[in-house]
């Protein structure tokens, strides 16, 4: 069965510490990849995608993720974290052609100035 | 640009009382159109989604249902609610996009702002 599994339920960070959040995803086939962010009080919002090509792509506010197939990994990084970057981040998996979008339970991220 | 509309923001209903949740979709035409569930300490579920007018596809089974009366608005329906319906409602819309070199369809799924559902 497809899943998508992230491991930090709540990371708090000071300002301009590095930031990676895991994901790990079961599914048995091609995939697209995303990661969603809730800032407080807003909508869920698309951080970044993978579809295909480079396995490293480049989100807005300076985050990242790099797709591992070998590890059915798609870990979210950002070099230099912000307050503003106080959000929930969630993980989520689709396979080609299909329409259901598997999320993990997301992960809360504080930012301390 | 294209909006994704949820009313209302929040709801407090009694057990066994029906319910109705909106969604409209502006700027974009035939859109994918979905609706999803967030329970408490859990990630976000699929619950349906529809393709095109009166086309409603279910993932679970459960104690609401789903119409798209008009090409850009999506309602989610229950005739008697339950205490398990409690939690946090999303829509979302897509555009299949490019096909890419291997022949797979993309599409990117938006999401409006929610309705959280409390049931008493």
């Amino acid at each position: 069965a497809q899943s998508v599994s992230q491991h930090n339920h709540h990371v708090i960070l000071s300002e301009a510490a590095s930031l990676e959040l895991g994901c790990n995803y079961s599914y048995g086939g091609t995939v697209n990849l995303f990661w969603y962010v809730q800032y407080p009080g807003q909508h869920l919002q698309l951080l970044l995608k993978y579809f295909s090509g480079d396995p490293l792509v480049k989100g807005i506010k300076g985050f990242e993720a790099e797709f591992i197939k070998s590890k059915f990994s798609f870990n979210l990084r950002k070099p230099s974290v912000q307050w503003s970057d106080t959000a929930e981040y969630f993980c989520a998996v689709k396979g080609t052609g299909a329409n259901n979008l598997f999320f993990g339970t997301g992960t809360r991220l504080t930012v301390i100035p | 640009s294209q909006t994704i509309h949820q009313w209302p923001a929040t709801l407090v209903q009694p057990v066994g009382s029906p319910l109705s949740l909106e969604c409209t979709v502006e700027g974009t035409s035939n859109p994918n159109l979905y609706w999803y569930r967030q329970a408490a300490g859990r990630g976000l579920q699929l619950l349906f989604y529809s393709v095109g007018i009166g086309q409603i596809s279910s993932e679970v089974p459960q104690n609401l249902s789903a119409s798209r009366p008009q090409d850009r608005q999506f309602i989610l329906s229950s005739k008697k609610l339950l205490l398990s319906d409690s939690g946090f409602y999303l829509c979302a819309w897509s555009v299949f996009g490019s096909v890419a070199g291997e022949g797979h369809v993309q599409d990117t799924q938006y999401f409006g702002p929610g309705t959280r559902l409390t049931v008493l």
